[in-house]
């Protein structure tokens, strides 16, 4: 079945340092990929997504970058900031049918930056 | 994009009861989803409720621990029966944005069984 590799956590940085949190995954099809944040005591927010080969998802400052050739779609931004701390997760949906699939989970990285 | 509402957004439960957590969607979906995620862990998909069906449920998941209800087209419930410590978790609901892949998530339900 599908599956999503994600960095293991938790991982400290300092402010302005870059980020990057590795994310790869098994999929039948072309799936879509997605990046979720989850601020302290909140629910899931949708960071980025890509829907095939060769897409950027950016937000925020954010980007990640669907590559099918490594099945890889890794999150990156170069400056961070106090407020990115946060727990990530990493996903992806099945391609082949649009909407109304489950989302498959990596297990998160729980993101802190010091000042 | 959807506004999902989610209540309770906490509860403290004693070993044994029952729990029922209603989602409120803003606008009428097909589909909506429920997931547990365990302290420290990663979202796992409880199951998916259908409007006018019965929920398809995941393998590790069964009804009669997790019946949810589907009665129309912005509501549904989960309810977390002969609660244990083990069920100690968030829980949260989903739906699908109109024509789109990207899912919303309600606020999450943080249930903590003693």
């Amino acid at each position: 079945g599908d599956s999503v590799t994600q960095m293991e956590g938790p991982v400290t940085l300092s402010e302005e340092a870059f980020l990057t949190i590795n994310c790869t995954y098994t999929a039948t099809g072309y799936p879509s990929l997605f990046w979720y944040v989850q601020y302290p005591g909140e629910g899931l927010q949708l960071l980025l997504k890509a829907t095939k080969a060769d897409d950027k998802g950016s937000n925020k400052g954010f980007e990640a970058t669907y590559r099918k050739e490594t099945t890889s779609f890794h999150l990156e931004k170069g400056s961070v900031q106090v407020s990115d701390s946060a727990v990530y997760f990493c996903a992806l949906r099945g391609g082949s049918n649009f909407g109304n699939e489950k989302l498959t989970f990596g297990t998160g990285t729980r993101l802190t930056i010091i000042p | 994009s959807a506004v999902i509402s989610q209540k309770p957004s906490r509860d403290i439960c004693q070993r044994g009861t029952s729990l029922t957590i209603q989602c409120q969607v803003d606008s009428q979906v097909t589909m909506m989803f429920w997931y547990r995620q365990q302290p420290g862990q990663s979202l796992t998909l409880i199951a998916t409720a259908n409007q006018g069906s019965e929920a398809t449920y995941e393998s590790g998941f069964v009804i009669d621990k997790f019946p949810i209800s589907r009665p129309n087209l912005t509501f549904s419930t989960l309810t977390v029966s002969n609660m244990s410590p083990e069920d100690s978790s968030i829980y949260l609901c989903s739906v699908d944005g109109v024509f789109s892949t990207e899912a919303f998530f309600g606020q999450g339900t943080r249930l903590t069984v003693v």
